[in-house]
């Protein structure tokens, strides 16, 4: 069945580090992939989102890439922030079902 | 309503007791999601709503677990005979369609079966 796979926490990283956080699937066909923040004491929300292979989804700084070839939807972004610590999960849209399958979630860490 | 609304927030409840567990989405959100988020682990899903129709309660640990959707709207997750192992955090998120719309979580019910 369709899958995310994410990497391990938690990240650990000093203010203005250059951040990645893997993120690859297993889907029958082109899902689309969300990346979702959870900050410390509140919901989930979605970050950014890309619905089709080479599609690039930003938001407040963070860039993911929908690479087909390689199955990934890797998380970057250039200079984190304190404020960027949080819980970041990658997650697909199951294509029959409309399903929302997650990643286990992967906690980012910064420090100053 | 302006966001996903879920109550109670917090529930205390002894093993054994039976738990009801509300989702209120927002107005308009044909599809409903149920996950349970346990300490230190990811989103674990456990069923889906279009409409008042569930295409896949896959994800529902056990038969103690039901869940249902009334009016296309409000959606009562049940968990019967509760286990010190059902204690986690019990999230609702809805979406317009389902397809490839964004998803919007509600706070959660933390649920701790003592």
């Amino acid at each position: 069945g369709n899958s995310v796979t994410q990497m391990e926490g938690p990240v650990t990283l000093s203010e203005e580090a250059f951040l990645t956080i893997n993120c690859t699937y297993t889907a029958t066909g082109y899902p689309s992939l969300f990346w979702y923040v959870q900050y410390p004491g509140e919901g989930l929300q979605l970050l950014l989102k890309a619905t089709k292979a080479d599609d690039k989804g930003s938001n407040k700084g963070f860039e993911a890439t929908y690479r087909k070839e390689t199955t990934s939807f890797h998380l970057e972004k250039g200079s984190v922030q304190v404020s960027d610590s949080a819980v970041y999960f990658c997650a697909l849209s199951d294509i029959g079902t409309d399903k929302l399958i997650f990643g286990t979630g992967t906690r980012l860490q910064v420090f100053p | 309503g302006a966001g996903v609304s879920q109550s109670p927030s917090n529930k205390v409840t002894e093993k054994g007791k039976d738990v009801e567990l509300r989702c209120d989405p927002i107005s308009g959100h044909t599809a409903l999601y149920w996950y349970r988020q346990s300490l230190g682990q990811g989103l674990e899903f456990l069923i889906y709503f279009q409409g008042n129709s569930a295409p896949d309660k896959s994800g529902l640990p056990s038969d103690r677990f039901s869940a249902e959707r009334t009016g296309g709207s409000v959606s009562t997750l049940t968990i019967q005979r509760t286990q010190q192992e059902d204690s986690a955090v019990y999230l609702c998120a809805t979406t317009r369609t389902g397809k490839n719309t964004e998803a919007f979580f509600g706070q959660g019910t933390r649920l701790t079966v003592v």
